[in-house]
């Protein structure tokens, strides 16, 4: 199994752009998340699904969209790029909810955003 | 106000010594996690533990849900432990609960 994969691994914008962040798991988990990890700061939640065709938002969604057409795939969209944005963006995944089962994480991506 | 506090934020041992990282929340929980981020920053989990006591290798993580505390041990420690830990709480919010973060604590193990 690949596990949790992520891509790109490293992404530079600039200020106005979009484009979107690939998640993708083989492990048939209903439960997906991505979290944005910034400097002295705990990872944060930005959007999760427990399944495909349902998403939830997290702790800081705005700017980001989400959206679970099948277990595997879990993509995070940047609308319209800011550089507060600029962070490392990990994707994990769970059987379930992260109640009571381990996560995985894919290896993140770095995005910078001038 | 952290929901979840780590201490300390920065820990130097020598090889061989035993390391003991703390996690306070004050969230209610049912299930806590031990993170470990290597310093390539991948993110992989140690331990999720809802009481008591677990054990793997020379890692070692407890809980005390009364007094809203947990450590990770590592015995014998080694230049390879080198990493940030990071604890994270359950909290019950949206059809399955999120995951709170403390900020982690990074370990460097001097050989």
């Amino acid at each position: 199994n690949a596990g949790v994969t992520q891509t790109p691994k490293f992404q530079v914008l600039k200020t106005g752009q979009s484009m979107t962040l690939q998640c993708a798991q083989d492990m048939n988990h209903e439960y997906m998340s991505w979290y944005r990890q910034d400097p002295g700061m705990g990872l944060r939640l930005i959007h999760y699904s427990v399944g495909a065709g349902i998403t939830d938002q997290g702790e800081v969604p705005n700017g980001y969209n989400v959206s679970r057409s099948t277990t595997e795939d879990f993509p995070l969209r940047l609308l319209s790029a800011a550089p507060s944005q600029t962070s490392v963006y990990f994707c994990a995944s769970s059987l379930w909810g992260p109640r009571g089962n381990e996560q995985f994480f894919g290896p993140g991506t770095r995005l910078t955003v001038l | 106000k952290n929901e979840v506090e780590q201490s300390p934020q920065n820990l130097t041992a020598q090889e061989g010594e035993f390391i003991t990282i703390n996690c306070s929340y004050s969230v209610g929980i049912s299930a806590l996690h031990w993170l470990q981020q290597h310093p390539g920053g991948g993110i992989v989990s140690l331990f999720m533990l809802s009481s008591g006591k677990k054990k793997h290798g020379r890692l070692i993580a407890t809980i005390n849900i009364q007094e809203k505390h947990s450590s990770l041990h590592i015995t014998a420690s080694h230049p390879r432990d080198s990493a940030v830990y990071i604890c994270a709480v359950w909290v019950y919010g949206g059809s399955q609960g999120n995951l709170i973060f403390g900020k982690g604590t990074k370990l460097s193990v001097k050989p």
